[in-house]
């Protein structure tokens, strides 16, 4: 079956520092969606991807998309505290959206 | 939050017994989840429902069923509780058009002793 795996599992990091999260697929994708769980929380949709090699900013956080459709990363600019959390990428099949496989996550610190 | 609620937040429950946990939404949508969320795998899907009576096995449905009578809830039943199943549940949802972000409840923490 289709396996998304995410690395690093964990990463800590000074407040002010970059950080940069990887996903990859053992399958061609349709789209690649990336979620935050804060601590005690439940998954929040950050953003979708669908074409090749598409890169989307929401203000410190840069996702991409790889060419082949079966990458993607999440990079994280300057971090503050409130970046701390679990962040999951998930990956869908072409033929519909069913079954999406959720990555295994990234639980970010933040050391202030 | 998109309407989504889960009940129990929390239970504890003894071994070999029967446990249901439900899934209630507000938004009328046709695509619902369960997942299970454990230290190391991220969130692993367990059955997934597409429309009333319309149900599907995930990557790890041994031991659960559910059950989808009416649009707004789906249920999920460990028929026999192992520690295994010891896991925080998440239930759901998932938009149609462009994007396909789904919502999540606020989750079950299940505790089998």
């Amino acid at each position: 079956g289709q396996q998304v795996m995410q690395i690093p599992q964990y990463q800590h990091v000074q407040e002010g520092e970059d950080f940069t999260t990887y996903c990859n697929s053992s399958t061609t994708l349709s789209n690649i969606q990336w979620y935050k769980q804060r601590p005690g929380g439940h998954p929040v949709f950050l953003i979708q991807l669908v074409k090749s090699g598409e890169v989307k900013k929401q203000k410190r956080l840069t996702f991409q998309f790889g060419e082949a459709k079966k990458n993607s990363s999440l990079h994280i600019t300057a971090t503050q505290t409130t970046d701390v959390g679990t962040y999951f990428c998930a990956g869908e099949l072409s033929g519909g959206y069913q079954k999406v496989t959720f990555g295994t996550g990234t639980k970010l610190q933040v050391i202030p | 939050d998109a309407g989504i609620t889960q009940s129990p937040r929390h239970k504890v429950t003894e071994t070999g017994t029967p446990v249901t946990l439900r899934c209630h939404q507000t938004e009328n949508h046709r695509y619902m989840y369960w997942y299970r969320q454990d230290p190391g795998h991220g969130l692993r899907l367990i059955h997934y429902s597409y429309g009333v009576k319309d149900t599907d096995k995930g990557e790890v449905s041994d031991g659960y069923s559910v059950s989808r009578s009416k649009t707004e809830d789906f249920l999920l039943t460990l028929e026999s509780a192992t520690s295994s199943q010891t896991s925080v549940y998440f239930c759901a949802i998932r938009t149609p058009g462009q994007t396909h972000e789904a919502f999540f409840g606020q989750g079950t923490r299940l505790t089998v002793v």
